[in-house]
């Protein structure tokens, strides 16, 4: 069966980088992209970006655009996703998903980015 | 882009229809019909439970429903039950090969 698996919680302090990974399990990772999307604490979801696991290629949200990188490993079955620049309001729940068709089918457990001095 | 708008709760008793509206532009909601809702559990992943504006996963349960007039897209929750206390997000693809979600709406059963 499809599984997305998320690296665990992390602590950063403000100005530095983190990088979240996403591993694929049950399905051909390259036929599938796959999308970012954070949720800050009691807040709604926030689209950041998709990688194209086939070609590499990205799109990534206005909003994180300076600052995020997409990318994977294909022997890996592995996404990454790393933000960099912290700040405390980057605080959050970063998930992963499979994208199937023009919807995200299946979602990572989510990791808790905080940024903390 | 702009966040999707919606409603920000929505409540209703056991047994009744309730709906949540997510309104776009021309550039998101109107352009496609890539409209996806999904439902949200505190503490949890969001769960998809509508894609493609109208269609529902495999073990979604019928009670949900969706549909879509213009730049507006709709989720109906029919016989409500205490399981559906959650948060409710629409999603959409754009014009510019991005995605953008909802504002979200808290669904209470009372």
């Amino acid at each position: 069966q499809v599984q997305v698996v998320q690296s665990g919680a992390e602590e950063k302090k403000p100005g530095a980088s983190v990088k979240v990974s996403c591993k694929a399990s049950g399905y051909t990772f390259t036929h599938h992209a796959v999308h970012w999307v954070r949720q800050a604490p009691g807040q709604g979801l926030e689209w950041m970006g998709w990688l194209n696991t086939g070609n590499g290629n990205t799109r990534y949200s206005q909003r994180f655009q300076d600052r995020v990188t997409i990318t994977r490993d294909t022997s890996a079955n592995t996404a990454y996703m790393e933000l960099i620049s912290l700040r405390f309001e980057d605080t959050a729940v970063y998930y992963c998903a499979r994208r199937d068709g023009r919807t995200l089918d299946s979602w990572g457990q989510g990791t808790l980015v905080t940024v903390s001095s | 882009q702009s966040a999707l708008t919606q409603p920000a709760s929505v409540s209703g008793s056991p047994g009744q229809s309730i709906t949540i509206s997510c309104a776009g532009s021309s550039s998101d909601v109107g352009a496609y019909n890539f409209v996806s809702w999904y439902q949200q559990h505190p503490g949890k992943a969001p769960k998809l439970i509508i894609y493609d504006v109208t269609y529902r996963p495999s073990g979604v349960s019928n009670r949900f429903s969706g549909s879509k007039s213009g730049n507006t897209a709709s989720l109906t929750i029919s016989g409500l039950q205490a399981e559906d206390e959650a948060d409710y997000y629409c999603g959409s693809y754009t014009s510019s090969n991005t995605d953008v979600f909802g504002t979200g709406t808290m669904v209470t059963v009372l």
